[in-house]
């Protein structure tokens, strides 16, 4: 079965550049994350949802941020303008839930390393 | 609010010898999952297990075994006989009722052949 696929792999702009990084979940999973990851902060929990729908977004930086679910198989996070600080690994999750206390393991993406110039 | 904590940063290893890489974990809910992945210099997360509060059995898979203790609110990783391939950050990570995943910091473990 296909993992969680992101893309690009790599993505390497200009400050100020807007930037949008694309998720497909495994099928069947009902819940994707959206996570950042930098040497100095670890791994950060940006958004979350749930059938589509955002349940917390309160790891969010900024409005410079944004992300969309318009369907079950794919989401995008948006970063518009970019800027240096914005450099990270992004990570995209997904996992199955069947409640509130379900918790099934996530399942990760490879990743997209951002590099804003 | 819950929190993970990993001690160690590195671990540096001679092939065949054996690791325990630490976590400890703050939660005030009752029902809460403790996990452990692994992220080799490929850079991808691979999820390794999943364990719910209600469960302290520990779990043996291969050379792998995690030792749960709810007493002293730790979940601890060993490896046994452990090789080069198992060269990774192993992040410990905790999720509480709401699905939010909290991770340490990670621990770096270097096996020298």
């Amino acid at each position: 079965d296909a993992g969680v696929i992101q893309s690009p792999r790599h993505e390497v702009t200009e400050m100020g550049q807007e930037v949008t990084l694309r998720c497909k979940p495994i099928s069947g999973h009902d819940y994707l994350f959206w996570y950042r990851q930098t040497m100095m902060r670890g791994l950060e929990l940006l958004i979350y949802f749930n059938n589509n729908v955002p349940i917390d977004d309160s790891g969010m930086p900024e409005d410079r941020f944004s992300a969309k679910m318009p369907n079950a198989s794919f989401s995008t996070l948006k970063i518009q303008p970019s800027e240096p600080r914005d450099s990270a690994v992004y990570f995209c999750a997904s996992s199955s839930g069947t409640g509130p206390y379900s918790n099934q393991p996530q399942h990760f993406g490879d990743g997209t390393r951002l590099s804003i110039l | 609010a819950q929190k993970v904590t990993q001690a160690q940063t590195e671990i540096s290893v001679v092939e065949k010898e054996d690791v325990t890489l630490d976590c400890v974990y703050e939660t005030r809910d009752t029902t809460y999952y403790l996990f452990w992945y692994k992220q080799p210099p490929s850079g991808e997360l691979v999820f390794l297990i999943r364990r719910n509060s209600f469960d302290e059995q520990n779990e043996i898979s291969g050379r792998y075994s995690w030792n749960f203790q709810k007493s002293t609110s730790s979940f601890n990783f060993t490896i046994t006989a452990s090789q080069v391939v198992d060269s990774a950050v192993y992040f410990c990570a905790l999720s509480e009722r709401n699905s939010k995943l909290t991770f340490g910091k990670g621990i770096t473990l270097s096996v020298r052949p």
